[in-house]
């Protein structure tokens, strides 16, 4: 059953903490995107990776970091530095240019 | 900076009317254009994508069309249904670039 999976659904974290969420994806795909997604809004493009062990800054990298060790895995760590990081969070990726979605994680804060 | 905007923000018919969502855009040197639909606290499904060489897309009760040089694109749907309620995103693929840029979405509700 291909697809993207995020985990967790939920996450909460602390004043200070670091958290990170997770992105997995079984469809052989090169690139993968993390969007932040806030009520009443579009996605706004957190970091993106086109190809392993690559990935670059999109519109709002301030406070993330991500890593991209292997083709099938993309997670997104949210730092102590992001100051406003409740939202919902997304990952894709895409082929051929059509994007494919994961479930999403909603983060809050403690 | 490619902007995308969505315009009515929401949208509320009754069953079985025809409707239709607008999505504009600013850069008309895009790659594709595709239509998403995300209920509530889910991600995002693909419905419609259509290629800058295309002018319509038609999936069952919808149809996308493209209008690359007013930086336009419109999604039909027929014969509305309730379990059309949710919101509608576009997003658009700038030249070739593998980046996407995404409207605020339409937030539909058909009532019964």
């Amino acid at each position: 059953d291909g697809g993207i999976t995020q985990s967790p659904k939920y996450l909460f974290r602390k004043e200070g903490q670091n958290v990170t969420l997770s992105c997995e994806q079984n469809l052989n795909h090169d690139a993968m995107y993390w969007y932040r997604q806030d009520p009443g809004q579009g996605l706004r493009l957190i970091y993106y990776s086109q190809i392993v062990n690559d990935f670059q800054k999109g519109d709002i990298a301030e406070g993330y970091s991500v890593s991209r060790e292997k083709k099938e895995s993309f997670p997104l760590t949210v730092t102590s530095a992001q100051k406003n990081p409740t939202a919902f969070y997304l990952c894709a990726s895409s082929v051929l240019g059509i994007q494919y979605f994961g479930a999403g994680t909603r983060l809050s804060v403690l | 900076k490619q902007e995308v905007t969505q315009i009515p923000a929401a949208l509320s018919v009754p069953e079985g009317e025809n409707l239709v969502l607008n999505c504009s855009f600013t850069d008309s040197a895009i790659y594709n254009l595709q239509w998403f639909r995300q209920d509530p606290g889910k991600g995002l499904t693909s419905l419609l994508l259509i290629q800058s060489s295309q002018r319509e897309q038609t999936s069952g009760r919808l149809n996308a069309s493209l209008d690359k040089s007013s930086g336009r694109s419109t999604l039909y749907i027929a014969a509305s249904q309730p379990g059309d309620s949710a919101t509608y995103l576009c997003a658009v693929r700038l030249g070739n670039f593998n980046k996407f840029y995404f409207g605020s979405g339409t937030k539909l509700n058909v009532k019964p």
